[in-house]
């Protein structure tokens, strides 16, 4: 199985900020990995796709980087409503997996 | 507009048998995956497997592989995820989502609001 580790598993932010979320990857996944927000009590949320395509709706302060292994979510200007967790999912090989989780909370 | 629901909340006693289900609607049903992932309480996400309505060709995590079971009935667009014997520790909360492969890559794109399950004796 494919193993993807983020980091930080969580990070303090105030409205603003600008906030990086890494998603490392055992083995080669291409550009086959996607990131969701989750908010407390709700299903994710799809925001990325491809590593860098923009789901239809999401705001452009979310953009996606990376290939092969290292990836890269980030946040621009941080606003109240994105204090969620977030997880990136490889989409390469089966069986399908998810990182663990970034928790984004308000400083 | 693509919709999944997925059915009622369930408190279930150990060893007891257990299917959820997720209706679809919105699109073909017979053409995407639809997946099923697990959250255990204050956990992250873990993914179960996927099934092909179109043909029930079916995918397990190896984590999964035996304990559930995934099928669809094409003729009311429902997927199920079937427990035989349940164990304390498929409390959880259960998603199911379309997975979409060509232009989204692989990605969940649509996801049920989730089904609560509770074993308990």
């Amino acid at each position: 199985d494919i193993q993807l580790t983020q980091s930080p598993s969580s990070v303090s932010a105030s409205v603003g900020d600008r906030v990086t979320i890494t998603c490392r990857a055992s083995q080669g996944v291409r550009s086959w990995l996607a990131w969701y927000q989750q908010k407390p009590g709700k299903a994710p949320k799809l925001l990325i796709y491809g590593a860098s395509s923009l789901q239809r709706g999401v705001p452009l302060r979310f953009s996606g980087s990376g290939s092969g292994t290292d990836f890269t979510l980030t946040i621009s200007s941080v606003q109240p409503e994105d204090f969620a967790t977030y997880y990136c999912q490889q989409a390469n090989s089966f069986p399908r997996t998810f990182g663990q989780g970034t928790k984004v909370e308000i400083k | 507009e693509v919709q999944l629901v997925q059915s009622g909340g369930e408190v279930k006693k150990p060893g007891e048998s257990l299917q959820i289900s997720c209706k679809a609607s919105g699109y073909s049903f017979t053409s995407y995956w639809i997946g099923w992932v697990r959250q255990m309480p204050g956990k992250g996400l873990e993914w179960m497997g996927i099934i092909y309505p179109g043909d029930s060709n079916t995918k397990y995590s190896p984590s999964f592989q035996g304990q559930v079971t995934l099928s669809a009935d094409r003729s009311i667009n429902t997927a199920y995820l079937q427990w035989s014997s349940l164990k304390a520790s498929d409390t959880a909360m259960y998603y199911c989502a379309r997975h979409v492969s060509d232009i989204y890559m692989g990605a969940l794109v649509d996801w049920g609001q989730g089904t609560l399950v509770t074993v308990s004796s």
